[in-house]
């Protein structure tokens, strides 16, 4: 059973840092490409970025370039989103989303639960 | 502002048939395939409709999607209480080299 665990979300002060990780199990993760959506409370979903299996293509939305990183360690099978400079804006649920392929423009067939990022002073 | 553009509401009575557009422009929608996602309120969103057309396994055949130029339509036939919840259409963006989400519709089951 293909199974996306968020972790790393929370409180964070307006110009702060933090850590997202995605852990995935029941599939070959190093296989496909991975995603980060976001949804601001009672808002739409809003992609972040995309990296395909071995790292070679990364996105990015025009409101987190430059901003945020995302990496993914396919020993562990796990996805990372790096969340800097932090904007009161950047407040949502942050979904991981597996690509149903290994190309970035293959539809996201799985999702996480999502994990809360509340920017805030 | 979202880059596809969906009607904010629909409704419809239990058995009818509803439709749900999606409107975008050649770089989006018209270069790309569209893929559908159900949200049911409070969990997280599922994919319902891919390749324009696809149903991921275990979607029931009420469900279909189709695309034409630079629109989508999302198609619900025998309408469920169950199916209330908010649909979002997606597609690639070769101009912005990144996934773009219509702003959702929220199906209302009378």
């Amino acid at each position: 059973e293909v199974q996306l665990v968020e972790s790393g979300g929370g409180l964070v002060k307006p110009g702060g840092s933090l850590r997202l990780s995605c852990a995935a199990s029941g599939f070959t993760f190093s296989s496909y490409s991975m995603n980060w959506v976001r949804q601001a409370p009672g808002k739409g979903l809003e992609w972040v970025s995309s990296i395909t299996t071995s790292s070679s293509y990364i996105y990015y939305a025009d409101s987190v370039k430059a901003r945020f990183t995302i990496s993914r360690d396919n020993a562990k099978n796990s996805l990372y989103l790096q969340m800097n400079s932090l904007r009161a804006e950047d407040t949502a649920v942050y979904y991981c989303a597996r690509g149903s392929g290994s190309f970035s423009t293959d539809a996201f067939d799985f999702w996480g639960l999502g994990t809360m990022v509340t920017v805030s002073s | 502002q979202s880059v596809l553009t969906q009607p904010p509401s629909a409704s419809g009575t239990p058995g009818q048939r509803v439709t749900i557009s999606c409107s975008g422009s050649s770089s989006d929608i018209g270069s790309n395939t569209v893929n559908w996602y159900q949200q049911i309120p409070g969990t997280a969103p599922k994919l319902l409709i891919y390749s324009n057309n696809q149903r991921p396994s275990g979607v029931p055949d009420r469900f279909s999607g189709s695309k034409s130029g630079t629109s989508a339509s999302l198609a619900i036939s025998g309408l469920q209480s169950e199916d209330e919840a908010d649909y979002y259409c997606a597609t690639w963006d070769d101009s912005l080299n990144g996934w773009v989400f219509g702003g959702g519709t929220k199906l209302t089951v009378l």
